[in-house]
């Protein structure tokens, strides 16, 4: 079973800062979240993980509250190429390197 | 390079058929995956292999036979599928053995079984 929660749907303008969450409350103490997009009928694109602090690459910052137990991928300046499902995902170390997909954001970026 | 490649990106075929998905990285990781997509869903794990042994095999019908050759290579070998195995299926690969662990994943091939 998936351990993440996320809003199914979100809009966000093109240019502004699309802020997409993540609660993962039962989340323990050794184990990473990872954020993964996937475009239209392509495969799943890595976007960034994160343990304990803040995390930013060129493609997005990720903030993990204090507790661990949600987060926030930031995409600071959404394009419409930024149109895509996001799923959060909680790596459990002891099921073999497995990954299991929640349901996702389904995020549209609008002119 | 974090390039995960499948071959046919398309494929239709009969339930009497067999054919072979195939899956290919040249980044040195010793962990590949299968997972399977059906439409509007999450991707769902089929077959985990680490340093080219099966480790998990998550119920999948025998009608899906992985292989690895190789610890660059996997296979999917189909045979007698059913309308419902229509899908799209997603390899992946990971270094393995860390607990920070980044799955890289390839483009994916659509299945339609007539």
């Amino acid at each position: 079973d998936a351990k993440t929660t996320q809003p199914t749907s979100m809009d966000c303008a093109e240019g502004r800062a699309a802020n997409l969450p993540c609660n993962h409350s039962t989340i323990s103490g050794n184990e990473y979240v990872y954020w993964y997009r996937q475009i239209h009928s392509q495969g799943p694109q890595y976007i960034i993980h994160g343990l304990k602090n803040n995390e930013t690459n060129e493609m997005a910052s990720l903030i993990i509250t204090e507790d661990r137990k949600s987060s926030t991928l930031i995409l600071p300046h959404a394009t419409l190429r930024d149109t895509a499902v996001y799923y959060c995902i909680v790596r459990y170390d002891n099921q073999g390197g497995k990954l299991i997909f929640g349901q996702g954001t389904e995020l549209s970026v609008k002119p | 390079d974090t390039e995960v490649t499948q071959t046919p990106k398309h494929l239709v075929m009969g339930m009497t058929n067999k054919k072979s998905l195939k899956c290919e990285q040249h980044m040195g990781h010793r962990a590949m995956y299968w997972y399977k997509q059906k439409a509007k869903k999450p991707p769902e794990l089929m077959f985990v292999y680490s340093y080219e042994k099966l480790s998990i095999n998550e119920s999948v019908p025998s009608r899906f036979s992985p292989e690895c050759p190789n610890s660059s290579l996997l296979n999917l070998h189909l045979h007698a599928l059913q309308p419902e195995d229509s899908a799209l299926y997603l390899c992946a690969s990971t270094q393995w053995g860390t607990t920070e662990e980044t799955q890289y994943f390839g483009p994916g091939t659509r299945l339609l079984v007539l």
